[in-house]
């Protein structure tokens, strides 16, 4: 069963716009820990933020914020006027305490920020 | 300089033909994982280990073999590759921490192509 879905499989916009990514997951745990990482067309995979279930307070790092919010099960990702630099794919990923050992990634949203 | 490194960074090969990816961290992690990104399905967990000798399955484990016979190392064997194998491969190393609270690093990853 899916745990994670990124139902935006492609976005493109135009630098200086903001975009938001959604993140939707799938638990019945009240413990647990909900990640992005970014992909760069270089193909490495670069961890942006970690959330843990008890901590629903909103985040923002510079041109960064991501919305938890339980109650709908999404933990979404905006980017204040991107930038071209921003053209990646952006993956949403949840871990459980019960077997924190397992990674459940979403599919991905590509990101295309033209100049 | 902390990393995960990971050779051959690009393979093609045959289908049949024994093959071993391997993957090196230098931060005394115990936890290590190894994913493979597809199209459409993001990253999905081929096997984990937590400590030396002791492995076990993600959600993908078929046709994949992993030992983990020293903590810095923790190669990816596919005994008889398969076109089905074409994939890109990634490993990444963490400290257990507290359950959750880790980050994982990701190796730049292995383009693998199964002829």
């Amino acid at each position: 069963a899916q745990k994670v879905t990124q139902a935006q499989t492609e976005i493109s916009v135009v630098e200086k716009e903001d975009v938001t990514l959604d993140c939707v997951y799938e638990t019945r745990d009240t413990t647990y820990y909900l990640f992005w990482y970014k992909q760069p067309p270089s193909g490495e995979l670069v961890f942006l933020i970690r959330r843990n279930s008890f901590d629903e307070q909103n985040e923002i790092s510079g041109r960064y914020s991501w919305n938890f919010q339980k109650s709908t099960s999404s933990f979404n990702f905006t980017i204040t006027a991107s930038q071209v630099v921003d053209s990646a794919v952006y993956f949403c990923a949840l871990r459980f305490l019960y077997n924190f050992n397992k990674f459940y990634f979403g599919s991905g949203t590509k990101l295309n920020v033209k100049p | 300089e902390a990393q995960v490194t990971q050779n051959p960074r690009y393979l093609i090969t045959v289908t049949g033909k024994k093959l071993t990816v391997t993957c090196s961290q230098n931060m005394n992690h115990e936890y290590m994982s190894w994913y493979r990104q597809d199209p459409g399905l993001g990253l999905r967990q081929i096997y984990y280990s937590m400590n030396v000798e002791v492995t076990d399955k993600g959600d993908v484990p078929e046709g994949y073999k992993v030992s983990r016979k020293e903590k810095r190392n923790f190669p990816l064997i596919l005994e008889s590759p398969s076109p089905n194998q074409t994939s890109l491969y990634f490993c990444a190393s963490s400290l257990p921490g507290l359950a959750g609270e880790d980050t994982q690093y990701f190796g730049p990853g292995t383009r693998l192509t199964v002829l």
